[in-house]
């Protein structure tokens, strides 16, 4: 089972400030690694595919990188209504996991 | 659009069997390369994926939970059904359900549903 360690669990930041949020695979998972954001009690929204794909919609100050192992979603120029949980999920192999997520605050 | 919904009982007793339905619209779960999930977040903690099942009824579950899921589909009614049997405390969660085609994998997601179990 291929383990994904997201961090950081928590982050603060200001309008217009710029954050990274790593997810790390315990083993090489090529690309296939997804973004997505979630507020509470609504559905999760698709933001990064393939690792660096921008699902069409999604805003472009949204960004993923990263092969293998080490993976980044960057968020440009933040806004406040990025305030959100974001997670990241690996489909390279079954079992598919998850990152333990990132609560995103905005001030 | 694409939309789907997760329904089924609030509150379990240990020992019994879940059972959740996911309710879906704008696909139908006979095109190939389709598949819907079940995806599981306890309070607090990371998610964590269920089962699955495809277009061609093939299946896959978590290794973890395995002896205790079955997933099914009718897809007439737009329906995944997910059982889970002998619930404990440990499985109270919000339980979600979600979407993929191809290599687009969870592109859609319901709202979820919480499901505590306690006596």
């Amino acid at each position: 089972e291929t383990t994904l360690t997201q961090s950081p669990a928590f982050m603060s930041a200001t309008p217009g400030d710029k954050v990274n949020i790593s997810c790390k695979a315990s083993q090489d998972i090529d690309d296939d690694l997804n973004w997505y954001q979630q507020k509470p009690g609504e559905a999760a929204i698709f933001l990064i595919h393939e690792a660096t794909t921008l699902v069409p919609g999604i805003p472009p100050r949204f960004s993923g990188s990263g092969y293998g192992t080490d993976f980044t979603l960057t968020i440009n120029n933040i806004e406040s209504e990025d305030a959100a949980y974001y997670f990241c999920l690996q489909h390279d192999t079954f079992p598919y996991t998850f990152g333990q997520g990132t609560k995103l605050e905005i001030k | 659009q694409i939309t789907l919904k997760e329904s089924g009982p609030t509150l379990v007793k240990p020992t019994q069997t879940l059972t959740l339905t996911c309710t879906f619209s704008g696909f139908s779960l006979s095109t190939t390369g389709i598949s819907v999930a079940w995806i599981r977040q306890p309070p607090a903690k990371a998610l964590e994926w269920l089962a699955l099942i495809y277009w061609d009824d093939d299946k896959r579950y978590s290794p973890s939970l395995k002896t205790r899921l079955t997933i099914t589909k009718d897809t007439s009614k737009s329906q995944v059904v997910l059982t889970m049997t002998n619930m404990d405390p440990v499985d109270t969660a919000t339980y979600y359900c979600a979407h993929s085609r191809g290599y687009d994998i969870f592109d859609y997601w319901g709202q979820g549903t919480l499901v505590t179990v306690s006596s």
